[in-house]
């Protein structure tokens, strides 16, 4: 069985642009979460994504969303970047909205 | 939500035994102990979890107390490569869905 994917694994964006990020989630998971990782730091949880809904949010603005697809792979798109939103951005899947998630090796963000 | 409290930091010799201590004193009746582990530069990977019962698997072993309000996790046989960070998580359950709270952790570095 295939893991989880993400894409890019880095990414250089100038401040005030807009960045999506794509995951595919494992086979047969159905739910998607997204988490921000600054440099020293643990996970913060961004959102959650279930049978294609939004299925929870974190302490995260509007800037940030997401979808996700029939095929159940997500994106995360956050408008507007800031400096401080330089971060190792995690995608993980479970099969259901359990909490044995399968995470991807993430996408390392950078906004100079 | 249940807070975890975890040391900053341990050291174990390879080949031994590395028990790592999880305080959470506030966990509620129904609410599960999560623990997770973070190679440098990787997603965050699924090791055990546990309601009561102590628990085993290929990875490690998980003694939770009568009382619930602390655990350990148990790596029998340490290895370079389980140097990591270790995440102990009681995911709150709210509103249908399931997030990973994650703290600073245990940086655990297993050395020859």
């Amino acid at each position: 069985e295939t893991g989880v994917t993400q894409s890019p694994t880095h990414l250089i964006k100038t401040r005030g642009q807009q960045v999506t990020l794509r995951c595919s989630s494992q086979s047969g998971h159905n739910t998607v979460s997204w988490y921000q990782q600054a440099l020293g730091q643990g996970p913060q949880f961004i959102f959650q994504y279930y049978r294609e809904e939004e299925n929870g949010r974190g302490n995260f603005p509007p800037r940030f969303s997401g979808l996700q697809f029939p095929n159940y792979s997500s994106e995360l798109n956050v408008n507007a970047l800031e400096l401080d939103d330089s971060a190792l951005y995690l995608c993980a899947s479970s099969p259901g909205t359990g909490v044995s998630y399968t995470f991807g090796s993430g996408t390392r963000l950078t906004v100079v | 939500d249940a807070k975890t409290t975890q040391p900053t930091s341990m050291d174990c010799a390879e080949g031994r035994a590395a028990n790592l201590p999880c305080n959470h004193s506030t966990i509620s009746g129904n609410e599960y102990v999560y623990w997770y582990r973070q190679i440098h530069s990787q997603g965050p990977q699924y090791i055990i979890h546990g309601l009561k019962n102590n628990e085993t698997n290929e990875m490690a072993s998980l003694i939770i107390t009568e009382d619930r309000k602390s655990s350990t996790l148990i790596l029998p046989h340490a290895t370079l490569r389980d140097t990591a960070v270790y995440y102990c998580i009681v995911p709150p359950f709210s509103g249908g869905y399931n997030k990973l709270i994650f703290g600073a952790g245990t940086r655990l570095a297993v050395h020859p």
